[in-house]
């Protein structure tokens, strides 16, 4: 089975500090990787995506992600964080099980930034 | 581009009562998904259109819960008879897919969040 874990509730970390937000996946074949972002009472907003290629991803706001085959990771990084970068932050994989694109997400991580 | 919307944003509505949202997409975007998610959890898989056609509908997705896209643009999610359950922010997304290329972005509306008494 399809599956994406993360596996931190909560990440706290300080203004100007860098920041990462784990993630770690399982698919059959080759994965196509998602991040996405989500403030409160609003919508996922897209981040980045992993479909092939270098396997380090820039994406909006400053964000990238280091894709790791060999240990089924696409860890979410940021050199800098900042205090509006606090929001609920989920990774996704595409199942590959056929051809609806659906996502499979991981169960959040709440990043908290503090000034 | 507008963006993907959700209409309502809330819902309060009392058990038993059937509630309908609706999903406006991307104009040129042809598939829709419906998710759902619930409170410290991600978003759950429900079901999708590619065009108007019903293409998958997940095991969520019990008899109370219809779906349709006419003329493959805007989408309706109708749930029948609520259940305290059924309690849940409604997601909307689309995208644009192209034959053989199935791994393009999927952008979400605002939600709908709804509320069985």
């Amino acid at each position: 089975a399809q599956s994406v874990a993360q596996p931190e509730d909560q990440v706290n970390v300080a203004e100007g500090n860098p920041l990462t937000v784990k993630c770690t996946y399982s698919v059959s074949g080759n994965p196509y990787l998602f991040w996405y972002v989500q403030y409160p009472n609003r919508g996922l907003q897209f981040l980045l995506k992993y479909i092939t290629g270098d396997n380090l991803v820039k994406g909006s706001y400053g964000f990238e992600a280091e894709f790791n085959k060999s240990q089924t990771s696409f860890h979410l990084k940021k050199p800098s964080a900042l205090v509006s970068d606090s929001a609920l932050y989920f990774c996704a994989v595409r199942d590959a099980s056929g051809n609806t694109g659906k996502l499979i997400f991981g169960q959040g991580t709440t990043l908290q930034v503090k000034p | 581009d507008t963006g993907v919307s959700q209409d309502p944003r809330h819902k309060i509505t009392k058990r038993g009562q059937n509630v309908t949202f609706r999903c406006d997409p991307i104009s040129e975007h042809n598939r829709l998904y419906w998710y759902r998610q619930t409170l410290g959890q991600g978003p759950e898989f429900l079901t999708y259109f590619q065009n108007e056609a019903q293409l998958e509908k997940s095991r969520l997705l019990s008899d109370r819960f219809s779906a349709e896209r006419p003329k493959g643009s805007f989408s309706t999610l109708e749930i029948q008879r609520t259940e305290q359950g059924d309690s849940a922010m409604y997601l909307c997304a689309s995208s644009l897919e192209v034959s053989g290329a199935s791994k393009n972005i999927q952008y979400f509306g605002a939600g709908t969040r709804l509320s069985v008494l």
